[in-house]
């Protein structure tokens, strides 16, 4: 199909170590976040970045997280130095712009450090 | 700033009966409003939105939601429910970019949908 799809599904990462989560967005779509789920928390936005023909814009990274989009529809977040704290489901989503377009969803990174 | 409350952490609901799980928002400005739908190590799954006009939105699966903008709330429902129906559900809402720097979404903390057979 031709979803938002996320590698790897399952992660566990030894606490202060780097880790890289994948995202393969809608080809064509704009925008593209990363969310942060964790249990009774709801998601929180960690980053979001845009682009168009001339540019691409990236949201602000929150301290040890940071995304690089090195392709249009490929983004990766990166979080550094891990903390037990940082498990939780990393989603990915994009959009085809920023006003009228739903948001599509991957199926989420389950990120476990140990 | 804006915010999305879910008041209820789980609802329970007999097989067949109506079902409707809460969401009130808090923003500046006109809100645009979502529902998503997350099933057992699955993503979010988009149910419905609202962006303006009728005031009752429909959705997938036999879901609609209600807005109302006098009491701020943004509820959603099913006239007869079914077991699998039974999953975690999240309200959102969005605000126009003209108010914001970028399309910040905010979501509520997730209600878990229990239907009993």
């Amino acid at each position: 199909g031709a979803g938002v799809s996320q590698s790897p599904r399952y992660k566990v990462a030894k606490r202060g170590r780097d880790v890289a989560l994948r995202c393969d967005s809608i080809s064509g779509h704009v925008t593209l976040y990363w969310y942060r789920q964790t249990l009774g928390q709801g998601s929180e936005v960690l980053t979001y970045s845009q682009s168009d023909a001339q540019r691409d814009k990236s949201g602000r990274p929150s301290g040890r997280f940071s995304a690089e989009r090195p392709e249009r529809s490929v983004s990766t977040l990166k979080i550094q130095r891990t903390e037990q704290g940082d498990s939780a489901v990393y989603l990915c989503a994009s959009s085809f712009d920023r006003v009228l377009y739903t948001i599509y969803f991957g199926e989420g990174s389950w990120l476990t450090v140990v | 700033a804006q915010s999305v409350a879910q008041p209820e952490d789980q609802v329970n609901v007999a097989e067949g009966n109506p079902l409707t799980v809460k969401c009130t928002y808090s923003v500046s400005g006109n809100p645009y409003l979502f529902w998503y739908v997350q099933y057992p190590n699955r993503g979010l799954q988009f149910l419905l939105k609202y962006i303006t006009g009728d005031n009752l939105v429909k959705g997938s699966y036999g879901f609609e939601a209600e807005f109302n903008k006098s009491q701020t709330s943004f509820h959603l429902k099913k006239p007869s429910a079914l077991v699998s129906d039974s999953a975690l559900y999240f309200c959102a809402v969005r605000v126009p970019p003209f108010l914001m720097g970028y399309q910040k979404v905010t979501f509520g903390t997730g209600t878990k949908l229990q239907v009993i057979p």
